[in-house]
């Protein structure tokens, strides 16, 4: 039973068009995340969502729009495909920060690819 | 800005040696530091952590040392074994986020 899932795996689409990558937890955790990890494998976060609220968004366009309808789902909507939007984008969660303990588990991974 | 940096992009070691992976860091608000596994075509799974208040935390063949005052961070493997052949990913967290480093590829040599 997979822990953090995301789908579709593979996308490819034109420039210009719009898509969505859709991420579930079944771990209970309070707080999810959206990373890209680019052509220099660099892994930056996106955005964060902790109970459906938005507590983190990094520099990203405006055509990126994180959705997070209960705890256990964040979605991405990408408007306006560019060629430089092509990356893998990695869907992770975490429980609540602890001193100790409190790791990020990751989705496989949802490589897109813009032509 | 990286504010976590593996300068190494790749490393080879024979099987049964030992692997040193290396991470740095410059933010000293960073209260946790976790090693991450990455094999192709998957997400990275967690490997290893440690608080910032403690110096190394081991884990079976598995061990993590840090050094606030070098704001240095390593992984030690031993002994390697071809299986151990992945990206390692060096992250560390300030609160809610995680900041990643780059990755180092290793290969085990059998």
């Amino acid at each position: 039973d997979t822990a953090v899932s995301q789908t579709p795996k593979y996308l490819v689409t034109q420039m210009g068009n719009d898509k969505s990558i859709k991420c579930e937890q079944n771990l209970g955790h309070d707080t999810m995340y959206w990373y890209k990890q680019d052509s220099k494998k660099f892994l930056k976060i996106m955005f964060s969502y902790n109970n459906k609220e938005l507590i983190i968004n990094e520099t990203v366009p405006n055509r990126f729009s994180p959705k997070s309808p209960d705890k256990a789902h964040l979605n991405l909507h990408i408007n306006s495909l560019e060629l430089g939007d092509s990356a893998v984008y990695f869907c992770a969660s975490s429980p609540k920060p602890d001193r100790i303990k409190g790791e990020l588990f990751f989705g496989e991974g949802s490589r897109l690819t813009v032509l | 800005d990286q504010q976590v940096k593996q300068n190494s992009p790749s490393l080879s070691v024979q099987e049964g040696r030992i692997s040193i992976l290396n991470c740095d860091y410059t933010n000293s608000m960073f209260d946790y530091f976790l090693w991450y596994k990455k094999y192709p075509a998957e997400g990275p799974t967690f490997l290893i952590s440690i608080s910032s208040i403690k110096d190394k935390n081991e884990d079976g063949r598995f061990t993590v040392f840090l050094n606030k005052s070098a704001k240095h961070l390593s992984l030690h493997i031993v002994p390697s074994q071809p299986g151990d052949s992945a990206v390692y990913f060096c992250a560390a967290r300030n609160f809610n986020k995680f900041y990643f480093g780059s990755g180092t590829k290793l290969n085990v040599k059998p």
